[in-house]
């Protein structure tokens, strides 16, 4: 079975600063990795996803994360954060012949001004 | 287009009672999932359809909880002698088929088990 550790249950950060959530994973077989997001009494919205190929994927709002196999993590990386940036970020994994998502437990960001 | 739907977005029931969660998925889209968010927890998968098929309910917690999905379309969660713990936040998503690997969700419906 697979599973999910976010390591940072709450990231504060300052407007423009960078920033950067982690996520290790860990499974005996190939996985798809996804970060979500989840604003206020909203439901989850793709970020961006990492199916194969190159190992720096890009998603909207400007966030990009890696997936580095040797150490089986995923972290989601954003240069500049916007107060809108404001939300529950969630990792998450899925066995290619499985069609279930593993969640972490979320981190959740708050940027300050 | 419209997205998942999920209704109620709120229910507050009693111990003991039967409850239904609805979720109309997006038009087209024969992979229906359900998760469950428990407070300060992340999503956990319950069961899944493939068309009107359950093809995984290996999430499903014990006996009271049941889904159906009977036309393909809309799905209902159904959850007997609800418990204090049952209380979360029940996620429905849909994709266009189960090979497509991105899940739509929905926002949810909050259950809270007085």
């Amino acid at each position: 079975a697979q599973s999910v550790t976010q390591l940072d249950s709450q990231v504060p950060v300052f407007e423009e600063a960078p920033v950067e959530l982690r996520c290790n994973y860990s499974s005996s077989v190939s996985v798809y990795l996804f970060w979500y997001v989840q604003y206020p009494n909203q439901g989850l919205q793709l970020l961006l996803k990492y199916l194969s190929g190159s190992t720096l994927v890009k998603g909207i709002n400007g966030f990009e994360a890696e997936f580095n196999k040797s150490q089986t993590s995923f972290h989601l990386r954003k240069p500049s954060v916007h107060i809108s940036d404001t939300a529950e970020y969630f990792c998450a994994v899925m066995r290619g012949s499985n069609y279930k998502l593993t969640f972490g437990k979320g981190t959740l960001l708050t940027v300050n001004p | 287009g419209a997205g998942v739907s999920q209704t109620p977005s709120n229910k507050v029931t009693e111990k003991g009672k039967y409850v239904e969660l609805r979720c109309d998925p997006i038009s087209g889209h024969t992979a229906l999932y359900w998760y469950r968010q428990s407070l300060g927890q992340g999503p956990e998968f319950l069961i899944y359809f493939q068309g009107t098929g359950a093809a995984d309910d290996s999430g499903l917690p014990n006996d009271r909880f049941f889904a159906v999905r009977p036309e393909g379309s809309v799905s209902t969660l159904k959850i007997q002698r609800t418990e204090r713990g049952d209380s979360a936040v029940y996620l429905c998503a849909s994709s266009p088929s189960v090979n497509y690997n991105e899940q739509f969700f929905g926002p949810g419906t909050r259950l809270t088990v007085l």
